[in-house]
């Protein structure tokens, strides 16, 4: 079974702080997903990864396939972006799980 | 543009109680699925459906029924509610679970309290 796991669990920063939530998986996966869980309880997908590197806007996203590890990197961080965020993967050929979530990392910016 | 779209937002039912819950996509997506998501864990998948007219458990089933009612439309029903169902249930859709690039797209979840 594949296990999610991220760190940190809790992360309080300082606007303008450069921001890096990680996310690791046990076993091999197609797909690697990163959301955003608004406080109001909504939940947005940022991007979806399989290899390399993605950016949008101040938000980075990298994967080591090699190292079942991924990172979400935040730029100049804003309130806004208080938030709890959820790595999601994707195992192949298990359409019925279709994905495993990890815990969730809880994001709060100060200003 | 409405997405994914649940019904009710909370309920508060007792012990024992039935209830539907509601989730419609218009996005013309394939396959639906209902979570629940629960304090420190991960989001756990209690039915999906991969496409209309097929239906089939995830993780944590127990308790639960669901009707894919027609492509849009994907109902979760909890015949006799008990407090360990109470959580916050999420209703998703995406294009096609075959996929691996399909996103998921959620809806804004319903609160649920069993007393």
């Amino acid at each position: 079974k594949n296990e999610v796991e991220q760190s940190p669990q809790n992360l309080t920063a300082q606007e303008g702080e450069f921001i890096t939530i990680n996310c690791s998986y046990s076993v091999g996966i197609s797909a690697l997903h990163w959301l955003q869980q608004h406080p109001g309880g909504g939940i947005v997908s940022l991007f979806m990864l399989s290899s390399g590197k993605k950016k949008h806007g101040r938000l980075i996203a990298t994967i080591n396939i090699q190292e079942k590890h991924s990172s979400l990197h935040i730029t100049a961080s804003h309130p806004r972006d208080s938030a709890v965020y959820i790595c999601a993967v994707r195992p192949p050929h298990n359409y019925g799980q279709n994905f495993v979530f990890g815990p969730g990392t809880r994001l709060s910016v100060l200003p | 543009n409405a997405g994914v779209t649940q019904t009710p937002k909370f309920q508060v039912l007792k012990t024992g109680q039935s209830m539907t819950l509601q989730c419609a996509q218009d996005m013309n997506h394939n396959s639906m699925y209902w979570y629940r998501q629960d304090p420190g864990m991960g989001l756990r998948l209690i039915y999906y459906s991969a496409s209309e007219g097929t239906t089939d458990k995830g993780e944590v089933p127990n308790g639960y029924n669901v009707s894919r009612l027609n492509k849009r439309e994907f109902s979760l029903r909890l015949e006799s509610a008990a407090p360990s169902q109470t959580s916050v249930y999420f209703c998703a859709s995406s294009e096609r679970a075959e996929s691996a690039g399909s996103p998921l797209h959620f809806g804004n979840g319903t609160r649920l309290t069993v007393t």
